[in-house]
């Protein structure tokens, strides 16, 4: 099956510092890719949607100046948390999609546990 | 804007039963419907996504059905496994856009034990 990898799987960090996502589709090309985020005990929720080559579209409520997501190529997503503080300590999680059959399941990476000291 | 609940929030029962899990959703409108795994700490692992033409889909011991009228679908675990034993998320389009991919609503999921 489809493979999305994202990396790295976990992050702990000073509260200012920025810090960089990535999330890569190995076996196919990922027109579209989504960013979540999970706070314990909540599901998930959709931050953004990047295609490849365009600027993301942001959910409601979601900055985009401090969620940076870049989309330069069909297998890379990379969403950076600039001046992380402590309120952004989240599981963060990418999928990626084809784009033209949105009747394919969407393919989920592992995650990255951000800690914000 | 589309809204999912899945009920129950917790479920705990010995292995080998048979379970069903529910969740609603509040735009009929929707063009498929997936259910997903996810384990503590992990990511998502898909398990089966219906199609709206389809009222149900089936991959080994998991049976999903689907009846956009009434805005539900049903996850039926056979023969229960401690391997089981996760959190299931259901999850629905937020949007329409038309050909492309869109992200998901997701519900707050049921945290399932299997008793040994």
């Amino acid at each position: 099956g489809a493979v999305v990898s994202q990396h790295p799987s976990w992050v702990i960090c000073k509260s200012g510092t920025s810090v960089k996502i990535e999330c890569r589709s190995l076996d196919f090309q990922a027109t579209t890719m989504f960013w979540y985020r999970q706070f314990p005990k909540q599901s998930l929720m959709l931050m953004a949607t990047s295609n490849e080559g365009s600027k993301a579209t942001y959910e409601q409520g979601v900055e985009k100046d401090k969620f940076l997501i870049n989309h330069a190529s069909l297998t890379l997503s990379t969403l950076t948390v600039t001046s992380a503080h402590p309120e952004d300590s989240s599981f963060y999680i990418c999928s990626a999609a084809t784009t033209g059959n949105s009747n394919q399941p969407q393919h989920f990476g592992d995650g990255t546990r951000l800690s914000i000291l | 804007k589309q809204e999912v609940t899945q009920i129950p929030a917790a479920l705990s029962v010995p292995e080998g039963e048979n379970l069903v899990l529910n969740c609603s959703f509040t735009d009929s409108a929707i063009y498929n419907l997936q259910w997903f795994r996810q384990d503590p700490g992990k990511g998502l692992t898909s398990l089966l996504l219906i199609q709206s033409s389809q009222r149900e889909q089936t991959s080994g011991r998991l049976n999903a059905s689907l009846d956009k009228s009434s805005g539900r679908s049903t996850l039926y675990i056979a023969a229960s496994q401690p391997g089981d034993s996760a959190t299931y998320l259901c999850a629905a389009p937020a949007s329409y856009s038309g050909g492309g991919a869109d992200g998901l609503t997701f519900g707050k999921g049921t945290h399932l034990i299997i008793q040994p």
